[in-house]
């Protein structure tokens, strides 16, 4: 079974720090990773893809691939309030599926 | 450019009845998924569509099934609802099958008393 693994959380940090969100899979061939983000109540919102291993910066939230660790994260500088929400991991395999990690609700205290 | 729209927004239905879902994709996006998303089960995946054509289905009973419209509009349908298929459905819009980004609808909040 092709899995995608998120730590449920709550993940809680302060204001102003660096929030990091984690997430495996289990599927070697898997090609293309997603982050979306969740509010309580809204639909998932796409806010970074990455294809390649290394880094991708995009604003506050840099995306990082590590094929080879099967790992992927989602690093988030200067937490606000507002990043408050769920984080979900998705991985297309090389069926072309996308499966969605269960999420990391993330906390952000002022 | 409008974003993904699903109609009704909010449904409420009873035991054994049927109910049907609509979603309209972004303009040019061909491929319309449907997820199903629940506290306990989080975001599960029904079908996509693309090209008016099936082009996978998740694990769930045959109650649940779909089509597209050559307009790329989808719909879902549910037949004999229980109780347990109170969910958030969810419709995402992608440009072409599986590994292309999805975009979200609002989705359209069931609630089977």
């Amino acid at each position: 079974q092709k899995e995608v693994e998120q730590n449920s959380g709550p993940l809680s940090v302060p204001e102003g720090a660096i929030a990091s969100l984690n997430c495996t899979y289990s599927d070697r061939g898997s090609q293309s990773f997603f982050w979306y983000r969740q509010y309580s109540g809204k639909s998932p919102e796409l806010i970074m893809s990455i294809y390649s291993n290394g880094d991708k910066e995009d604003g506050r939230f840099t995306a990082q691939l590590n094929k080879a660790s099967q790992y992927v994260s989602l690093l988030i500088r200067d937490s606000q309030p507002s990043d408050s929400a769920t984080y979900l991991c998705a991985v297309t395999g090389d069926d072309n599926d996308m499966r969605f990690g269960a999420g990391t609700r993330l906390t952000v205290k002022p | 450019k409008a974003g993904v729209t699903q109609t009704p927004r909010y449904l409420i239905k009873t035991r054994g009845q049927q109910v049907t879902l609509s979603c309209s994709p972004i303009s040019g996006h061909r491929s319309v998924s449907w997820y199903q998303q629940t506290p306990g089960q989080g975001l599960q995946f029904l079908f996509e569509y693309f090209s008016e054509t099936q082009r996978n289905k998740g694990n769930f009973p045959g109650r649940f099934s779909g089509r597209q419209f050559s307009n790329s509009r989808s719909e879902m349908n549910v037949s004999t609802l229980e109780l347990g298929d109170s969910a958030l459905y969810l419709c995402a819009s992608s440009a072409g099958p599986g590994a292309s980004e999805q975009f979200f609808g609002p989705g359209t909040r069931l609630t089977v008393l």
